[in-house]
């Protein structure tokens, strides 16, 4: 099925830097969902974004619905080790009632010391 | 913890057998979704429920997978004569009604390893 383009695939950063990610499609979403996923365990909702572009924030995390509604970015700020994970986008197309998301193909951030 | 849970967490079968994984979201969500995810790759959405009514099925979910959910509670998904193709984290998630439909919760996931 399809999947949203997220870059980059990895990254490899020291602690208290900034980290930014991007999600893009080739078609529009009317909201768009950022998760983290920690190995064997299931994906944790970050941010909700539900209007082009909003900006949100949860924390050391912002997030912005783009202006074309066909792509995301997420950043978190001074990041510290328990941010390791798998950082994934979701899209979402209908309005009025809910349905599946299609999600990205993720973004595996290490933090080192 | 009154988050999503999903019972077994793992599952290990013999190819041709049939297994079947339990969902149940959090209370008073209304709307339940089934994911598949595979090594490297993000979720996948299967199927989705609002209330006991399955409204809507991906081509993933093949004749073998069925997926119920009476009384609009709990959910279950089966699948008959496992393949080594069907290994993958199986995931539950629930929404809330309201403004916030879209925010799916996601459990724990039930690992199917298919030998």
């Amino acid at each position: 099925g399809q999947q949203l383009n997220q870059s980059p695939q990895s990254m490899f950063i020291q602690e208290g830097e900034d980290v930014s990610m991007n999600c893009t499609s080739s078609s529009i979403f009317n909201t768009w969902l950022w998760y983290k996923q920690d190995p064997g365990e299931g994906p944790v909702l970050l941010i909700a974004l539900y209007k082009a572009g909003e900006l949100t924030s949860n924390g050391r995390l912002t997030a912005q619905f783009g202006i074309t509604r066909k792509d995301s970015f997420l950043n978190i700020s001074a990041s510290i080790p328990s941010d390791v994970g798998i950082y994934f986008c979701a899209g979402q197309r209908s309005t009025g009632t809910a349905s599946k998301l299609t999600f990205g193909t993720g973004t595996r951030l290490q933090v080192t010391l | 913890d009154t988050g999503v849970s999903q019972d077994p967490r793992h599952k290990i079968t013999k190819r041709g057998q049939n297994v079947t994984f339990r969902c149940d979201p959090i209370s008073e969500h209304n709307r339940l979704y089934w994911y598949r995810q595979t090594l490297g790759q993000g979720p996948e959405f299967l199927t989705y429920f609002q209330n006991e009514a399955q409204l809507e099925k991906s081509r993933l979910l093949s004749d073998r997978f069925s997926a119920e959910r009476p009384k609009g509670s709990f959910s279950t998904l089966e699948i008959q004569r496992t393949e080594q193709g069907d290994s993958a984290m199986y995931l539950c998630a629930s929404s809330p009604g309201g403004r916030s439909y879209n925010e799916q919760f996601f459990g724990p996931g039930t690992r199917l390893t298919v030998l």
